[in-house]
């Protein structure tokens, strides 16, 4: 097992296109979480699940981000309509129940 | 409202020096305070977590502790490769971690 594995590392979009971006997590790890950090801050949590149900999203989730988790395997979390502030390092992490969460490289996205 | 506050937010120190990094929280429903390293361009990795006031972990040259309102990183004689961004969370009763904006460590040979 090679930890948690995000897809692209960097992702150049123009403003207005649609981005998707895939984690696997650590096999057998039931939660799956998205966070966003942009520079000089800490990561923001975005959404979690555990198995295939996503238990929790922030109010940093617009109607424009959506994350699915199918099987409750690897997560997709697509953005539509990119905005220039959504350019961010986009996290993704996995754990078991009640455990310390590991994190991913991150996938850099840049809206230009 | 859940908020985590680290300081200082830079600390250059000559290799060998010895220092603390603080995170005071508040945090309603605190099930457990985390402990993140995370070098440029990279995801964070995990450190050490803390569940209650008066407990230690140690790993290499550091040491977290953590009271009722703050948590302690402290690092012994470090290296150039302890330079890094540390990073605070806790960890809320809805098992989200709440994150602060880090120290960012160097140590300087």
């Amino acid at each position: 097992d090679t930890g948690v594995s995000q897809d692209p590392r960097h992702k150049i979009t123009k403003r207005g296109q649609n981005v998707t971006f895939r984690c696997d997590p650590i096999s057998e790890h039931n939660r799956l979480y998205w966070y966003r950090q942009t520079l000089g801050q800490g990561p923001e949590f975005l959404t979690y699940f555990q198995n295939e149900a996503q238990l929790e999203k922030s109010r940093l989730l617009s109607d424009r981000f959506s994350a699915e988790r199918p099987k409750g395997s690897f997560s997709t979390l697509e953005i539509q309509r990119t905005e220039q502030g959504d350019s961010a390092m986009y996290l993704c992490a996995s754990s078991f129940v009640n455990t310390e969460a590991f994190f991913g490289q991150g996938t850099r996205l840049t809206v230009v | 409202e859940d908020q985590v506050t680290q300081s200082p937010e830079a600390l250059r120190l000559q290799e060998g020096e010895s220092s603390s990094l603080n995170c005071s929280y508040t945090v309603s429903g605190l099930r457990g305070l985390f402990w993140y390293r995370q070098d440029p361009g990279k995801g964070p990795e995990f450190l050490f977590t803390l569940y209650s006031a008066g407990e230690e972990k140690e790993k290499e040259r550091l040491k977290a502790t953590l009271t009722k309102k703050e948590s302690f990183l402290h690092i012994t004689a470090p290296k150039p490769e302890d330079s890094a961004t540390y990073l605070c969370a806790g960890q809320t009763g809805a098992n989200n971690l709440f994150f602060g904006t880090g120290t960012r460590l160097t140590v300087i040979p």
